[in-house]
């Protein structure tokens, strides 16, 4: 079965830029959705197919897909995107999830 | 507005029967693929399965097909999660989610809030 490599945790410093990875066999075939999830909160959808924002996701996030790698980049990170991101595709008519990465706001 | 709004939590022994429920609203409940994801403790996202509740075509993950069933009742915007016999090992939190057809690789873009069950003799 087809599986996404996330790393656990990402960290970095307020107003810098957090780039979060998510691996897979040819990953970059595929269409990548990434979803935050804060604490105790549903999760929200921030990307979609590989690099479009939601109505209402601010510029600040950005993807990418390419290769074996698809990239989730947050810029001038704020504290309230301290949370877990999940990177998301379909494989064969299944959903598949990353592992999720915690991102930490130092 | 769209809304998923789940059931209440859970806590079930083993061996127990249960049903999550998942009432959708601000959109036409038939005409968009809903479906369900787990959350084990300390765990990442699995997709379970999905329907589509205009008729009832249901697609399960090979992971939990057989061992849930997802239904929906069109005329009260409801989706459902279902087993018969719980394990303690179905403890997690369940979202259900709406499909979004933007691309022939959708995402979920609304999620409920999501439920804890609790599974323990």
């Amino acid at each position: 079965s087809y599986a996404l490599t996330q790393p656990l945790s990402v960290s970095v410093a307020l107003g810098q830029t957090a780039i979060i990875t998510c691996g897979g066999n040819n990953i970059g075939g595929k269409l990548v959705h990434w979803y935050q999830r804060r604490p105790g909160q549903a999760p929200v959808l921030v990307i979609y197919n590989d690099a479009n924002r939601p109505s209402g996701i601010p510029e600040r996030f950005s993807g990418s897909n390419s290769g074996n790698t698809a990239t989730l980049t947050i810029s001038r990170v704020q504290v309230g995107d301290e949370a877990d991101y999940f990177c998301h595709v379909w494989d064969s008519g299944t959903g598949v999830f990353g592992g999720g990465t915690q991102l930490t706001v130092l | 507005e769209v809304q998923l709004v789940q059931s209440g939590a859970e806590v079930k022994k083993p061996g127990e029967s249960l049903i999550l429920s998942c009432k959708a609203s601000g959109y036409d409940f038939s005409s968009y693929w809903i479906g369900w994801v787990r959350q084990m403790p300390g765990k990442g996202l699995e997709w379970m399965g999905i329907i589509y509740p205009s008729d009832s075509d249901t697609r399960y993950s090979p992971s939990f097909q057989g061992q849930v069933n997802i239904s929906a009742d069109k005329s009260i915007s409801t989706a459902y999660l279902q087993w018969t016999s719980l394990k303690a090992s179905d403890t997690a939190i369940y979202y259900c989610v709406r499909r979004w057809e933007v691309s022939n690789s959708p995402p979920f873009d609304f999620w409920g809030q999501g439920t804890l069950v609790t599974v323990s003799s």
